[in-house]
């Protein structure tokens, strides 16, 4: 069945530095969706991405999809403590109605 | 306000005796989902809904049951709950499949002793 791999699994960086999770999954994707989840909370909708090669930001945030679609990528500048938490990815396979998730990359800031 | 409403937050069984999740959504979304989260393993689709009576498995649906007879409401149904099934559990649910991010619950934890 689809796999869809993240890394990596944690992450700790400095405040005011960048970050970067890896979204990785074993089928051609028709879409690759991101959320956040914080500590103690539930998952989060963050942005949908659909096309091959496709570059989305939302602020501080760049969200890219693979030219293959196989592969999608979440890029944090600048991490300020409100990004604590876990970063998860999904996506739908082609003929395919389940999201699958991604196993999460969880980002702790040291101030 | 738009939400889906899970209960209870939390609950704490004996193996064996039989329970039901409850989940509701104000949205009039079609498309609803339960998962099940666990370290290290992500999030885990147990059963979809695309619609009223249509029902399908997900990853992980042994154990479990689901009816979707209403369009807001997706219950999870343990018959025997097992340890193993000792899990932080999610409804979701979205306008379309494909087209729009999951709205989740605040989520349930439970423990099978």
């Amino acid at each position: 069945g689809q796999q869809v791999m993240q890394i990596p699994q944690y992450q700790h960086v400095q405040e005011g530095e960048d970050f970067t999770t890896y979204c990785n999954s074993s089928t051609t994707l028709s879409n690759i969706q991101w959320y956040k989840q914080r500590p103690g909370g539930h998952p989060v909708f963050l942005i949908q991405l659909v096309k091959s090669g496709e570059v989305k930001k939302q602020k501080r945030l760049t969200f890219q999809f693979g030219e293959a679609k196989k592969n999608s990528s979440l890029h944090i500048t600048a991490t300020q403590t409100t990004d604590v938490g876990t970063y998860f990815c999904a996506g739908h396979s082609f003929g395919n109605e389940k999201l699958t998730f991604g196993t999460g990359t969880r980002l702790t800031i040291i101030p | 306000e738009a939400q889906v409403t899970q209960n209870p937050r939390y609950l704490i069984t004996v193996t064996g005796k039989k329970l039901t999740v409850t989940c509701s959504q104000n949205m009039n979304h079609e498309y609803m989902s339960w998962y099940r989260q666990d370290p290290g393993l992500g999030l885990r689709q147990i059963y979809y809904s695309m619609n009223v009576e249509v029902t399908d498995k997900g990853d992980v649906p042994e154990g479990y049951k689901v009816s979707r007879k209403e369009k807001r409401n997706f219950p999870l149904i343990l018959e025997s709950p097992s340890p193993n099934q000792t899990s932080l559990y999610f409804c979701a649910s979205s306008p379309r499949t494909r087209r729009g991010g999951y709205t989740f619950g605040s989520g349930t934890r439970l423990t099978v002793v």
